[in-house]
């Protein structure tokens, strides 16, 4: 089981927006501005997509943004391409000796 | 350009000894953390631990605390990821990454090796 909560699967058509969803506690995601989101490809290794909860790298589309609410933090996607379908993992520093913990990955399908 | 090589893939079986490495280029190597991160056949990613190769300061994920060691060569610019007596549940792809340090806590992965994987079979 990880330690951050993300739904299995999430899917939307060309064009549209999908939100998903990062579910930590007052430990990790809610005490700390530290919220990173990860795109994986198959066979790939991660890219960062977001960084310090809703910074985007530098070469990361526009179309990905982050936010966060008490212990839960959000990845949207607007304007679904079909290259976007891969999976997604949230990531959080964590107090007490974890430092640092993913959640279990959100596979996004592109119908 | 930064990068972070990794070395090739590894066929093992249970009970001997690996060391893995990861070259960092277009970067200083000893100012940033470096993590290893595992990723076991279709599942997700798990934070292994660290290095800072400046000082050699090592932390572990509890998860992992006793079963790896992660040391580093800063001469060389690359930092390592050993197992002195592999099991079968080892088996997995094994990622090296930059790790920033932002406000004194470890933060977020900006660049990624290509990846080890890594086999353990009798």
């Amino acid at each position: 089981q990880s330690a951050l909560t993300q739904p299995a699967s999430v899917s939307g058509s060309p064009g549209q927006s999908i939100t998903i969803s990062c579910t930590g506690t007052s430990s990790d995601v809610g005490s700390y501005k530290l919220v990173s989101w990860y795109q994986q490809h198959p066979g790939k290794a991660p890219k960062l997509m977001i960084y310090e909860v809703n910074k985007r790298p530098s070469g990361v589309s526009n179309r990905f943004s982050g936010s966060k609410s008490g212990n839960t933090a959000s990845l949207t996607i607007s304007g679904l391409q079909a290259e976007d379908e891969a999976e997604y993992y949230c990531c959080s520093y964590a107090r007490r000796g974890t430092f640092v913990v993913f959640g279990g990955g959100t596979k996004l399908t592109v119908l | 350009e930064v990068q972070l090589v990794q070395s090739g893939a590894e066929v093992k079986k249970p009970g001997e000894s690996l060391k893995i490495s990861c070259k960092g280029s277009g970067y200083s190597f000893t100012s940033y953390w470096i993590g290893w991160v595992r990723q076991m056949p279709g599942k997700g990613l798990e934070w292994m631990g660290i290095i800072y190769p400046g000082d050699s300061d090592t932390r572990y994920s509890p998860s992992f605390q006793g079963q790896v060691t992660i040391s580093a060569d800063k001469s060389i610019s690359t930092a390592y990821l050993q197992w002195s007596s592999l099991k079968a549940s080892d088996t997995a792809m094994y990622y090296c990454a930059r790790q920033m340090n932002t406000y004194g806590y470890l933060s977020y992965f900006d660049y990624w090796g290509q990846g080890t994987l890594v086999t353990v079979s009798s």
